[in-house]
């Protein structure tokens, strides 16, 4: 599997977009680039994946670079409620790789009012 | 509904106990998944269960027993556990398929202590 890289820590404004940065630079052709994020004593949260286009769903935007290199998770309005860890994940589709989530260190991310 | 429903939230047991975590899930997921979480440490695979059976094992010690008695339910069996154990026990399920990239969905977790 791919290995991630991301900051250890982010600061963002309320209200403001928040912009996650992932290093992928070993992604194979049949991974995909999904994010989670962990709220403090709390499951995983999923929040978004991708292939190849970049996706938008009600949570957040994903933005991946044309070569898959490296992505970006941008959440629109953050709001205090996404202080949490966050994860980049890849992840390849393939019937050896059920529930393979090999998370990171991830990002922390800290909203401040 | 992607709800994963674990039981109990929070655990104690003592190293000659015997115990079991639950898993429940109701959204027609046929993989089901333990994952282990220690302080401050992401999260870390122990089993996969594919169509009830177990398909993978990552090297976890035999003091965890997984079982999959129906496609909506996993257990976690304890016994004779350490204190290094002690952990957040994280449960999760998917969809099978390969063709789109299936989602995993988390439960809440159960945490628990060895003493």
């Amino acid at each position: 599997d791919a290995k991630t890289t991301q900051p250890p820590s982010m600061d963002c404004a309320e209200g403001r977009a928040a912009n996650l940065p992932c290093n992928h630079s070993t992604i194979s052709g049949n991974e995909y680039v999904y994010w989670y994020r962990q709220i403090h004593s709390q499951g995983p949260q999923y929040i978004i994946h991708g292939l190849k286009n970049n996706e938008t769903n009600e949570m957040a935007s994903l933005i991946i670079t044309e070569d898959r290199k490296s992505s970006t998770l941008i959440l629109p309005h953050a709001t205090l409620r996404d202080t949490a860890v966050y994860y980049c994940i890849v992840r390849p589709v393939t019937t050896d790789s059920w529930g393979k989530l090999q998370f990171g260190a991830g990002t922390q991310v800290v909203v401040t009012p | 509904d992607t709800e994963v429903t674990q039981t109990p939230k929070h655990l104690v047991m003592g190293m000659t106990n015997k115990k079991s975590l639950k898993c429940e899930q109701h959204m027609g997921h046929r993989a089901m998944y333990w994952y282990k979480q220690k302080a401050k440490k992401p999260p870390e695979l122990m089993f996969v269960y594919s169509y009830e059976k177990l398909s993978i094992n990552e090297s976890v010690p035999s003091r965890f027993s997984p079982e999959c008695p129906n496609s909506s339910l996993l257990n976690l069996h304890l016994h004779a556990l350490q204190p290094e154990d002690s952990a957040l026990y994280l449960c999760a399920s998917s969809q099978e398929g390969l063709s789109s990239g299936n989602t995993i969905y988390f439960g809440e977790g159960s945490w628990l202590t060895v003493v």
